[in-house]
């Protein structure tokens, strides 16, 4: 099974900072990787897939890139509606997510 | 609009069964593949199993094979989910996922959860 490695599990930021979270893969996983989004209560919401494809609608100040092995989620100006649980997800194979980063306002 | 409506989690004892239902409307639900994702309480996802838009191909977690099946009806828009055997380990909200068209295994639409309580 690919494992995936998420860090850091907990961040805290203020508005307007720049938030970056990092997932590791434990082999090649080309670009088959995903961003989700979780707030309090809620489903999960896709923000990113194949690594850096923005989904339709997703503000543009979340990006991602990466390949391989290594990739990155990116938020360039935190905004308070940004405060959530975000996932890595990779499909290289049958699908595994991340452990999660919890988002704060510091 | 796309919707998902899952039903069917309550509270079970151990050894126990429950079949989990997913009511889906808004988009052309036998052209995708669908999944099932839980989430233990307070716990990160967990995908649990997928079925593609024939049946043809099914697959599950290790930690459920075995136990659980999944099926679909696409005369009735519906994706299912028998669980035998219950653990206190499958004690989740259990999330119905669709593959919306980005390719396999890309989750963009969800339910809203139903959860499945495993106690004695």
């Amino acid at each position: 099974d690919i494992q995936m490695t998420q860090s850091p599990s907990s961040l805290s930021a203020s508005v307007g900072d720049r938030v970056t979270i990092t997932c590791q893969a434990s082999q090649d996983i080309s670009n088959y990787l995903n961003w989700y989004q979780q707030k309090p209560g809620k489903a999960p919401k896709l923000l990113i897939y194949d690594a850096s494809n923005l989904e339709t609608g997703v503000p543009s100040r979340f990006s991602g890139s990466g390949s391989g092995t290594d990739f990155t989620f990116t938020i360039s100006s935190l905004q308070p509606e940004d405060i959530a649980t975000y996932y890595c997800q990779q499909y290289d194979n049958l699908p595994f997510f991340g452990q999660g980063t919890k988002l704060e306002i510091k | 609009e796309v919707q998902l409506v899952e039903s069917g989690g309550g509270l079970v004892k151990p050894g126990g069964s429950l079949r989990l239902s997913c009511a889906a409307s808004g988009f052309t639900f036998s052209s995708y593949s669908m999944n099932w994702v839980r989430q233990a309480p307070g716990k990160g996802l967990e995908w649990v199993s997928s079925i593609s838009s024939s049946s043809s191909y099914i697959y599950y977690a290790d930690s459920v094979k075995g136990r659980f099946t999944i099926s679909r009806d696409n005369a009735k828009n519906s994706l299912y989910l028998q669980m035998n055997s219950l653990r206190a380990e499958d004690t989740a909200v259990y999330y119905c996922a669709g593959e919306g068209g980005y390719g396999d295994f890309i989750f963009d639409y969800w339910g809203q959860g139903t959860l499945v309580t495993v106690s004695s």
